[in-house]
Parts: C-alpha cells; sequence; structure tokens
C-alpha cells in the first residue's frame, strides 16, 4: 500500500544545531515534493519544492534533498531558532498533469529550546 | 493581499446534526481546495474546484459531504448529518492556476470541527 512516513516523535533541538526532518514514502513515484510549516490553530505556510531531478535546494538557512531511490527527502534547517519551533508537513505531488494532487506526510514537531 | 478566509474558526454541534463551513480564497485564484486534517495526521484532500467545477471529489465521503463554489469564488462545505469521526479541522487553501506541483497552495487557518 502506498505510505508516507514522517518521525511521529517531536524533535527536540537546542537553539544554533542543525534540525534534520526525514519524509519516506513507498509504492510513490512523485515528481516532485513540497515542505509546508504549520503553527498551532493555523493552515499550513508553504516553504520549499524540490523536483525529482534535483537533488537539493536551498532557500536561506533551509535545505531539503530529494532521494528517489531511497525514496526519501531530507528537510534541513541550519542556525536553528526557537521561531523554527512548528510542525513541519511534507507533501508529494502525486499523479500527473491536471489529475495530479498532493498527498501529504502526518507532520514532525520541532521543538527548538533556547 | 489578503489571505484566504474562512469561517467559523470553531464550531461544536452534536452528532446527527448539520454544519456548514465557508471559504473566500484569495482574489484571482482559479483552484480551490478543501480539505480535512485530524489531529495528529496531515491535511487529506476531500474536494478540489477549478473555477466553479469539481475536478477531483474522490475522497469525499459523498453520503454525507456536499460542496459547492458558486461564481468560481467562494465556497461551501456541508456535513449532514455529523459523525463523531467528523471531529477535525477543516483547511480551505487556493492556487492561481491548477498546474501541479509548481503552484503554491495557500491556506486558510481552517475551522475546527467538534462533534459530541
Amino acid at each position: 500500500s502506498q505510505k508516507i512516513e514522517q518521525n511521529s516523535e517531536a524533535l527536540n533541538i537546542q537553539e544554533g544545531k542543525t534540525a534534520t526532518l526525514t519524509c519516506n514514502y513507498t509504492n510513490y513515484s512523485p515528481a516532485y515534493l513540497q515542505w509546508y510549516r504549520q503553527d498551532p490553530g493555523r493552515g499550513p505556510v508553504f516553504l520549499l519544492l524540490i523536483r525529482e531531478n534535483e537533488k537539493e535546494k536551498r532557500k536561506e538557512r533551509l535545505k531539503v534533498t530529494f532521494d528517489t531511490t531511497l525514496k526519501q527527502s531530507l528537510f534541513h534547517i541550519t542556525a536553528s531558532q526557537p521561531a523554527d519551533s512548528a510542525t513541519y508537513l511534507c507533501a508529494l505531488a502525486h499523479g500527473s498533469g491536471n489529475t495530479g494532487k498532493l498527498i501529504f506526510g502526518q507532520g514532525t514537531t520541532l521543538q527548538v529550546k533556547p | 493581499e489578503a489571505g484566504v478566509a474562512q469561517s467559523p474558526r470553531y464550531k461544536i454541534i452534536e452528532k446527527r446534526q448539520s454544519v456548514a463551513f465557508w471559504c473566500n480564497p484569495i482574489s484571482g485564484h482559479a483552484t480551490l481546495y478543501w480539505y480535512q486534517q485530524i489531529l495528529g495526521q496531515g491535511p487529506k484532500l476531500l474536494i478540489q474546484f477549478q473555477n466553479n467545477g469539481v475536478v477531483d471529489d474522490s475522497q469525499l465521503p459523498k453520503d454525507r459531504f456536499s460542496a459547492e463554489r458558486l461564481k468560481g469564488v467562494d465556497s461551501t462545505l456541508k456535513i449532514q448529518p455529523a459523525k463523531l469521526e467528523d471531529s477535525a479541522v477543516y483547511l480551505c487553501a487556493s492556487s492561481l492556476i491548477r498546474t501541479l506541483p509548481t503552484d503554491t497552495q495557500y491556506f486558510g487557518p481552517g475551522t475546527r470541527l467538534t462533534v459530541l
């Protein structure tokens, strides 16, 4: 069956360290993958998109990798800050063209301690 | 630029009652989505509109859920009758066009529904 798995346990790290979040999937062949941030009581906010032919994408302190052989994406936040504390969701673009849709993982909660 | 607006923000009803949620997307956005997010899970797509036409409602429980998008702008999602398992946050999102995956989805704050 098709599955998207993110770390179900919260990730607690110290301010200034690098946070690494994992998104694994099975029985999908996504052409694209997106990462979103969700704060309590709010809707998800788009952060980054990476295509299957891109190994790595960066935006300021954020870095995303996409390994279609391992069926895994890693999301890194360098020099983490308490303001980075939130739930991070990965989403696969499943299907093609106008029939495609986003399938979300369950999210990983990140807590950055000062 | 104003974001996606949703109302109400919170709703508590008893099982077998009806409820309706409203969404106003970002101006000019052709595509509108309704998602259900159960506590501890990621959002699950219920229905997707392109202008005022439905392009994907494969995961919408059609025996109790309905949605419409009149005039290709605002949308309402209705549950009738509600069940306990419908307790969740209902998120509305919009995007400018529908060429996944490069098109960014913008989410509203959601409506938290509690069914007692």
